[in-house]
C-alpha cells in the first residue's frame, strides 16, 4: 500500500538551516504537505505544494518536490529555537485520504 | 467557533468500558476525519465523513470502535470495552469539499487503564 517515509530525529545548532526529509510511494499523490506538531499542541499545517510544482517558498520555509525520486524536502532557514517541535509530512491520494509520515523531532542546539 | 474543537481534551478510563469523543467541525465544512495518533507514531487514519455520502470506515481497527456525525457537523466517536491498546491521541480534522487543507483540532488524549 501507500507509504511515507521520514526519518524520526534531525538535530540542528540555532541558526543553522533545517533540513527535512520525506519519502512516499503513491505516483498519484495530488498535494504533499508539511504539519508541525508543538509539544501538547494540536497539528498545524506549515505548507503544501501541488503535485505539478517543484518548489514553494513561503519566508523561512522552503518546500522542494522531486516528483521522479518521490521526495519531498522542507528546509527552514535561520532555525530558532520555537521551530522545535514534531514536523509531520503527508501525502494526498486520489481518494482524498491523507497519508502520514511517522513524524521527525526537529531537536535545537543552543 | 474559527477552528476544530474537540472534548474532553483528556479522558481516563478503566479498561472494559465505553467512551464518546467529541468532534466540531469548522461551520461549512463537509468532510470530518478522524486520525489516531499513538505515542511516538504517524497519525492512523480511522473514519471519513463527506457530506451526506456513507463514510469510509476503512481505517477503524475493530468492530469497537464507531463513528456517526449527526446533521453533517458534529461528530462522536465511539469506543466499546477500552483497551489499553486503545490508549492514544484522538484527532479530528475538517475541510471544505473538495478541499486539499485540513484544519486539525486540539486532539482527546485517551488513557485507558
Amino acid at each position: 500500500g501507500e507509504d511515507v517515509e521520514q526519518s524520526l530525529f534531525l538535530s540542528v545548532r540555532e541558526g543553522d538551516s533545517s533540513v527535512i526529509n520525506c519519502t512516499y510511494t503513491d505516483s498519484s499523490s495530488t498535494y504533499l504537505y508539511w504539519y508541525k506538531q508543538e509539544p501538547g499542541a494540536g497539528l498545524q499545517l506549515l505548507t503544501y505544494i501541488f503535485s505539478n510544482m517543484d518548489m514553494k517558498q513561503d519566508q523561512r520555509l522552503t518546500v522542494l518536490l522531486n516528483k521522479k525520486d518521490k521526495h519531498l524536502s522542507l528546509r527552514i532557514a535561520d532555525t530558532q529555537t520555537g521551530d522545535s517541535a514534531i514536523y509531520f509530512c503527508a501525502e494526498m491520494d486520489s481518494n482524498y485520504q491523507l497519508i502520514w509520515g511517522a513524524g521527525t523531532k526537529l531537536i535545537i542546539k543552543p | 467557533g474559527a477552528g476544530v474543537s474537540q472534548s474532553p481534551s483528556n479522558k481516563v478510563t478503566e479498561k472494559g468500558k465505553d467512551v464518546e469523543l467529541r468532534c466540531d467541525p469548522i461551520s461549512g465544512h463537509t468532510a470530518l476525519y478522524w486520525y489516531r495518533q499513538s505515542l511516538g507514531q504517524g497519525l492512523e487514519f480511522l473514519i471519513y465523513f463527506q457530506g451526506n455520502s456513507a463514510p469510509d470506515k476503512s481505517g477503524l481497527p475493530s468492530d469497537r470502535f464507531s463513528a456517526e456525525r449527526t446533521g453533517g457537523s458534529v461528530s462522536t466517536l465511539t469506543i466499546q470495552r477500552t483497551q489499553q491498546e486503545d490508549s492514544a491521541v484522538y484527532l479530528c480534522a475538517s475541510s471544505q469539499q473538495g478541499g486539499n487543507e485540513q484544519f486539525f483540532g486540539p486532539g482527546t488524549r485517551l488513557t485507558v487503564l
